[in-house]
């Protein structure tokens, strides 16, 4: 129950293009998804998160969707850029706690 | 000041060696984590402090230590540690939960541990 399941586990995408990543959870505590970015080298930097009280929530090129009655949340990345190119990790918790349960990690290579 | 610095950024050490990672940060954040991350998995949390106090131990070996001095600064000591022990060892620090929580964690770039 504590577990988010990320997919895919690589992703390659030509330059421009959409990517998307996907993830699924089953505690519906859960109350906060983050997604988290990763260079080699570094340590994850937040990306964007949304809370269930909201559908859609867009960033810059960055769109996280999310169902709740699937229990699912997806990242979309539009008009990927060789810079996109990093390790992708979406997360949840909820209200009151300190831990973040994160998904397995999709990388995406973006071809130019 | 936006940053979570660690130090050292690699280190190399036997089996019976001694030895520190340093984490500091200068955000004002009361909660300080620690995380380690395998190659190619996600990060897994290890301890947190809050307020300088350990809240939470995730059942982690004693040859692991960690310690918060002040606000400002965490330390892992590490003790005779294992082979399986090499991993990027991941500082974060964030505002003390309250709702809404878990606010943004700020990692720092981590330390390459490899135990020989």
């Amino acid at each position: 129950q504590q577990q988010v399941k990320q997919s895919p586990q690589s992703l390659i995408v030509q330059k421009g293009g959409i990517s998307i990543i996907n993830c699924a959870y089953e505690n519906t505590a859960f109350d906060y998804f983050p997604w988290y970015q990763q260079f080699p080298g570094k340590g994850p930097a937040l990306l964007i998160a949304i809370r269930p009280d909201v559908s859609e929530k867009k960033e810059g090129r960055f769109t996280i969707s999310f169902n709740k009655s699937a229990k699912q949340f997806s990242l979309h990345i539009m008009d990927s850029q060789p810079g996109d190119s990093a390790t992708y990790f979406c997360a949840a918790s909820m209200e009151y706690g300190n831990k973040l349960v994160f998904g397995a990690g999709t990388i995406l290579r973006v071809k130019s | 000041d936006t940053e979570v610095t660690q130090t050292p950024k690699h280190l190399v050490m036997g089996m019976t060696n001694k030895k520190s990672l340093k984490c500091e940060q200068h955000m004002g954040h009361r909660a300080m984590y620690w995380y380690k991350q395998k190659a190619k998995k996600p990060p897994e949390l290890m301890f947190v402090y809050s307020y300088e106090k350990l809240s939470i131990n995730e059942s982690v070996p004693s040859r692991f230590s960690p310690e918060c001095p002040n606000s400002s600064l965490l330390n892992l000591h590490l003790h005779a540690l294992q082979p399986e022990d090499s991993a990027l060892y991941l500082c974060a620090s964030s505002q003390v939960p309250s709702p809404p929580t878990n606010e943004k964690l700020f990692f720092g770039s981590g330390t390459q541990l490899s135990v020989l």
